[in-house]
């Protein structure tokens, strides 16, 4: 059975940073691209960043690129988002996805992420 | 980028209706990168369709995709209880991945 399991979510003030992870199970990590969509409250999907299965090529929505970084470990079935200079905007559940050709086969619970002072 | 326009923003409907929802794109999507998602309160996203027209796993045969270029249309015949939530298109291209606004099918 395919799992997605974040964590580190949590409460940050603006300017701040916060890692987020993503553990994968149930499927053979290396094989697949990952990513990680936002859904701030009340509204819609909001796609983030990509990266691809061996990590060498990597995908970001024009409004985090310089602030945020996904990465992944292979050796451990691990998706990372690092998140940093985070502003109010930036509040909402990220959820790590699988890749299934140009769309998303299976999601996480997500992991809420406020900004606030 | 490619900003996917979704109508009506809210379908109210009885079980046992059908449900046609609308997605139309600002430039032409390939019919292999459009996909349909369905999400209920406090859950993540489910994929029912990929490929315009093609049903997910376990998505029942009632869900239908079809559309191509730049209109898309959702069908959800006979309407059961659990169908009542949002529904969002998303479409792939020049590696970027949009959503649409999202489709509130609520119970009438």
């Amino acid at each position: 059975e395919v799992q997605l399991v974040e964590s580190g979510g949590g409460l940050v003030q603006p300017g701040g940073s916060l890692r987020l992870s993503c553990a994968a199970s149930g499927f053979t990590f290396n094989s697949y691209t990952m990513h990680w969509v936002r859904q701030a409250p009340g509204r819609g999907l909001e796609h983030v960043a990509a990266i691809t299965s061996f990590g060498d090529n990597t995908y970001y929505r024009t409004s985090v690129k310089g602030r945020f970084t996904i990465s992944r470990d292979n050796s451990n079935n691990m998706l990372y988002l690092q998140m940093g200079s985070l502003r109010a905007e930036d509040k909402a559940v990220y959820y790590c996805a699988r890749a299934r050709v140009a769309t998303f086969d299976f999601w996480g619970q997500g992991a809420q992420v406020t900004v606030s002072s | 980028e490619t900003v996917l326009t979704q109508s009506p923003g809210t379908l109210s409907l009885s079980p046992g209706e059908r449900a046609t929802l609308s997605c139309r794109a600002s430039q032409s999507v390939s019919t292999s990168y459009l996909a349909w998602f369905q999400q209920k309160p406090g859950q993540p996203p489910r994929l029912l369709i990929y490929g315009a027209s093609s049903r997910a796993t376990g998505v029942p045969d009632r869900f239908s995709g079809s559309g191509s270029g730049t209109d898309f249309t959702l069908t959800i015949n006979r309407l059961e209880p659990e169908d009542f939530a949002v529904y969002y298109c998303q479409q792939y291209g020049a590696s970027s991945w949009t959503f649409g606004q999202g489709t509130k099918v609520e119970i009438k």
